[in-house]
């Protein structure tokens, strides 16, 4: 166990279908992340959070809606997305990121896009 | 049409070699590299990791080589075992950017008992 729990673990949905996927760290970091992991490209960063600020959102479709209420919870909000959305989605959450922080990584949620 | 995955290259390692796994890499700003496993059904977990201005890091039965001048790292591993098999990327990480980690595409270790 790694300290960073994602729930659902699986996922299908469909292309008008509204879904929520949950992250959270027991580890008491200050800096979250979303990863994209699919069978085409390699790991991909989404977005970052610093202290429940948005910091950075690597050119990602509006259908990929993150929320970071607290430092310990991370939402990744879904709506219309495409077959091509279907992937392995990773969060992950360091100590900080004004320095080389390990980033420490959930199992992911695998999501299927119908 | 059909819909094509990454490929992954594969090594294959007898049980109780060693193994060594290659990454290139393209960023001459990265200030570290680090080693990540992912296991099927898991997310990758850190293993290993090396500052840019060292050339050899020592861990539990792995080894990190950096070179700098081709812009290559490696990671051996001692005595494979079994639990070993699984999905191995590099990382770069720059500080300056936020501590953000730009991952390669990996490489399947199957361990052959």
């Amino acid at each position: 166990e790694t300290g960073v729990t994602q729930t659902p673990r699986h996922l299908v949905m469909g292309m008008t279908n509204k879904k929520s996927l949950k992250c959270e760290q027991h580890l008491g970091h200050n800096a979250m992340y979303w990863y994209k992991q699919s069978a085409k490209k390699p790991l991909e960063l989404m977005f970052v959070y610093s202290l429940e600020e948005r910091v950075e959102n690597n050119s990602v479709p509006s259908r990929f809606s993150p929320e970071c209420p607290n430092s310990s919870h991370l939402f990744l909000h879904l709506h219309t997305l495409q077959p091509e959305d279907s992937a392995l989605y990773l969060c992950a959450s360091s100590q900080a990121r004004d320095s080389y922080n390990e980033q420490f990584f959930g199992p992911g949620t695998r999501l299927t896009v119908l | 049409g059909e819909s094509v995955g990454l490929h992954l290259p594969t090594l294959s390692v007898q049980e109780g070699d060693n193994s060594i796994i290659n990454c290139a890499y393209s960023n001459s700003a990265s200030d570290y590299f680090i080693w990540y496993k992912q296991e099927s059904g898991k997310g990758p977990q850190f293993i290993i990791d090396i500052r840019s201005n060292m050339d050899k890091r020592q861990g539990q039965r792995v080894t990190v080589l950096l070179n700098k001048t081709v812009k290559h790292l490696s990671l051996q591993i001692a005595a494979t075992q079994p639990g070993d098999s699984a999905v191995y990327f590099c990382a770069e990480n720059i500080v300056a950017a936020g501590n953000k980690l730009t991952f390669g595409g990996g490489t399947r270790v199957l361990v052959k008992p």
